[in-house]
């Protein structure tokens, strides 16, 4: 597995304010995903965000909503845009290292008020 | 037809019994199954992994494939009140690692 931390935990924030969530691996690995878990939904993957190229969006996310950065194999970085109530989530980065598995951070659950 | 689909429970069962999960999909060329463990405000844990028809056992847990009928499932043996929790069935339709979750079950093992 890799050790996945991510800042922040948790936080609350004021509608139309950005937040940019960090995704840091103990480990290289090529790609890292994010998903978001909206209350009481199953996981859904934002994007693909690979290292030297453009983060890959799902149907419904785009970037100028959830920009993602990936400046090298351990970190990435999430940012909710112009945040408004429905933003209220967890949002979870998710790594595979190479086995096929994915393993999630402890997640950061957002609060907009 | 939802993707993967799980029954939201919740399903209660007694402490040392079998607990039964099941999961269902619904695109044949899916490659990959996977049970996660969510515990309330926690992220979800990876407890099984399958990839080929029939059984897969680690400890308590066995994971069930049956490909010609899409259908996934979690045997949890000797069910302990720490089992309390959502399980996520995850399916990876192809080799690019994007999985899609099932909405969950909620397990709860009553002492």
């Amino acid at each position: 597995s890799a050790v996945i931390s991510q800042k922040p935990s948790r936080d609350i924030c004021q509608r139309g304010t950005s937040l940019t969530i960090q995704c840091q691996v103990d480990s290289q690995v090529t790609m890292m995903f994010w998903y978001r878990q909206q209350p009481g939904q199953s996981l859904t993957l934002i994007a693909t965000a690979n290292q030297g190229s453009e983060a890959t969006y799902e149907s419904g996310f785009v970037i100028d909503k959830f920009p993602i950065s990936r400046p090298n194999l351990t970190f990435s970085t999430l940012t909710v845009s112009n945040m408004s109530p429905e933003d209220s989530s967890i949002y979870l980065c998710s790594v595979d290292p190479g086995t096929g598995e994915l393993f999630f951070g402890e997640g950061s659950r957002l609060t907009v008020l | 037809q939802k993707e993967v689909e799980q029954n939201s429970g919740p399903l209660s069962v007694p402490e040392g019994a079998i607990a039964s999960l099941n999961c269902t999909y619904s695109d044949r060329v899916s490659q990959s199954f996977f049970w996660y463990r969510q515990y309330s405000g926690k992220s979800p844990e990876l407890i099984m992994s399958i990839y080929s028809n029939g059984d897969k056992e680690d400890g308590r847990f066995t994971a069930q494939l049956n490909k010609a009928s899409q259908y996934v499932s979690l045997l949890i043996r000797d069910s302990q009140p720490s089992d309390s929790a959502t399980y996520l069935c995850a399916v990876n339709r192809g080799s690019n690692y994007k999985l899609t979750f099932g909405k969950g079950t909620l397990l709860t093992v009553n002492p």
